[in-house]
């Protein structure tokens, strides 16, 4: 199974500033016929359902803001949020969905400073 | 546009069963791998189960392989979850997801608990 490690767990940021959140996948999740990473970003608020933030690791859903991007290859990816927003409070998964399982991220809960 | 509805859950024994289903409409059902996804109290996400596009083809997580069984109704648009010799830690909020190249569609999930 691919594992799926966020860094870090929790994250404090101020109104308008940046937010970094790490994945890395145990495995690489580059399907190398058409050079894709089979990596997504999922943003989750309380009571809600997940919500498709990246896909492909760093083409962002109709309908995203800009400020959200996402970025890396291989086995090494990162969500960034360039000015923080008080709607982006929630928690943030990644995951592989190259292989079976599907593998998620432990997640990681994005606060407000 | 998209939808999944799924339904089934409540409370139930430790020991009983409960079948849920999801409702799909907005798309063509048949052309797409579906998944199951649980999320315990206070809990992250995991992955439990998809099936192809037909149904010939299905995985389970480790966790309720020979316990559960996905299944769809390609006719009726509808996706399933049979889930037998249910436990305490099965307790979560059960969504359905449709996956595509872009990732997951999320239904709004359904709660199962297992309690006495």
């Amino acid at each position: 199974d691919i594992v799926m490690t966020q860094s870090p767990d929790s994250l404090a940021v101020s109104l308008g500033e940046r937010a970094t959140i790490n994945c890395k996948s145990s495995q690489s999740v580059l399907y190398s016929s058409n050079n894709k990473n089979y990596l997504t970003w999922y943003q989750q608020k309380p009571g809600q359902p997940p919500k498709l933030l990246i896909y492909w690791a760093s083409t962002r859903e109709s309908g995203v803001p800009d400020r959200f991007s996402g970025s890396g290859s291989g086995t090494d990816f990162t969500l960034t949020i360039s000015s923080l927003q008080a709607e982006d409070v929630a928690v943030y998964y990644c995951q592989q969905y190259l292989r079976t399982p599907r593998t998620f991220g432990q997640g990681t809960k994005l606060e407000i400073k | 546009e998209v939808q999944l509805v799924e339904s089934g859950g409540g409370l139930v024994q430790p020991g009983g069963s409960l079948r849920l289903s999801c409702a799909a409409s907005g798309f063509t059902f048949s052309s797409y791998w579906m998944h199951w996804v649980r999320q315990g109290p206070g809990k992250g996400l995991v992955w439990v189960s998809r099936i192809n596009t037909d149904g010939s083809s299905t995985s389970y997580a480790d966790s309720v392989k020979g316990r559960f069984t996905i299944s769809r109704d390609n006719a009726k648009n509808t996706l399933y979850l049979q889930m037998n010799s249910l436990r305490a830690e099965d307790t979560a909020v059960y969504y359905c997801a449709r996956e595509g190249d872009r990732g997951y569609i999320w239904g709004q999930g359904t709660l199962v608990t297992v309690s006495s």
